[in-house]
């Protein structure tokens, strides 16, 4: 059974970096595309950006110049980093598993990590 | 980006009633819609792919219909479990991926 796994620091304070790991097992790492999707109870479900295992990435313009996500295909694992953070961004996170071809549904989820910004 | 809208936002219904909720893209994404589950403290869970594919696990009281445009969840005979929030996805444009803006179906 495949099973995201992640982490990350919870409370931060506004203009530090944001920083989650999420970790992959039970099922193949590559052939996927690896998504980080935030939720917000104003926003809803907002998806941030992916990678895969060879490293190409696509995120979303409206986060663009401040996200990076990035693969350590030994730990089977993908990282965000979102800067300057501001209270707008305080969110529950979750990694996903997408489907590369359509209908690129997201199937399996990571638990989420709340993310507060604070000073 | 194309804007996903669900209606209603919210709905109240009893066990054994037949819902349905409706997913409303801005521009055409042919059968490319997903739907999702999340229940509270959880993280979504997929019931149907493009549209009206049900996904393996998933009850039969859930369906799903619709194309281009205008898009149906409906859940035939309604659950205590079924009470959850339900969220819709498109997945035809090139990123971003855009979910709707979620159902809470609660219990009446």
């Amino acid at each position: 059974q495949v099973q995201l796994q992640q982490w990350g620091a919870g409370l931060l304070k506004p203009s530090e970096t944001l920083t989650l790991t999420c970790a992959v097992s039970g099922g193949p790492f590559s052939g996927f595309f690896w998504s980080w999707v935030r939720q917000t109870p104003g926003k809803g479900l907002e998806w941030i950006g992916e990678i895969n295992h060879r490293g190409s990435t696509v995120y979303n313009p409206s986060l663009e110049r401040r996200v990076t996500i990035s693969v350590d295909t030994s730990r089977n694992q993908v990282s965000l980093k979102l800067a300057s953070l501001t209270a707008a961004d305080a969110a529950i996170y979750f990694c996903a598993r997408r489907l590369p071809m359509l209908p690129g549904y997201f199937d399996y989820w990571g638990q989420g990590t709340l993310v507060t910004v604070s000073s | 980006d194309i804007q996903m809208t669900q209606s209603p936002s919210s709905l109240s219904a009893s066990v054994g009633d037949r819902v349905t909720i409706t997913c409303r893209a801005s521009q055409s994404i042919r059968n490319y819609l997903n739907w999702y589950q999340q229940k509270p403290r959880e993280a979504p869970k997929l019931l149907i792919s493009s549209a009206s594919n049900l996904q393996s696990g998933v009850p039969s009281r859930f369906g799903g219909s619709g194309s281009g445009t205008d898009f149906t969840l409906t859940i035939s005979s309604l659950q205590p479990e079924d009470f959850a929030t339900y969220f819709c996805q498109q997945s035809y444009s090139p990123p971003p991926y855009t979910f709707g803006q979620g159902t809470k179906l609660e219990i009446k």
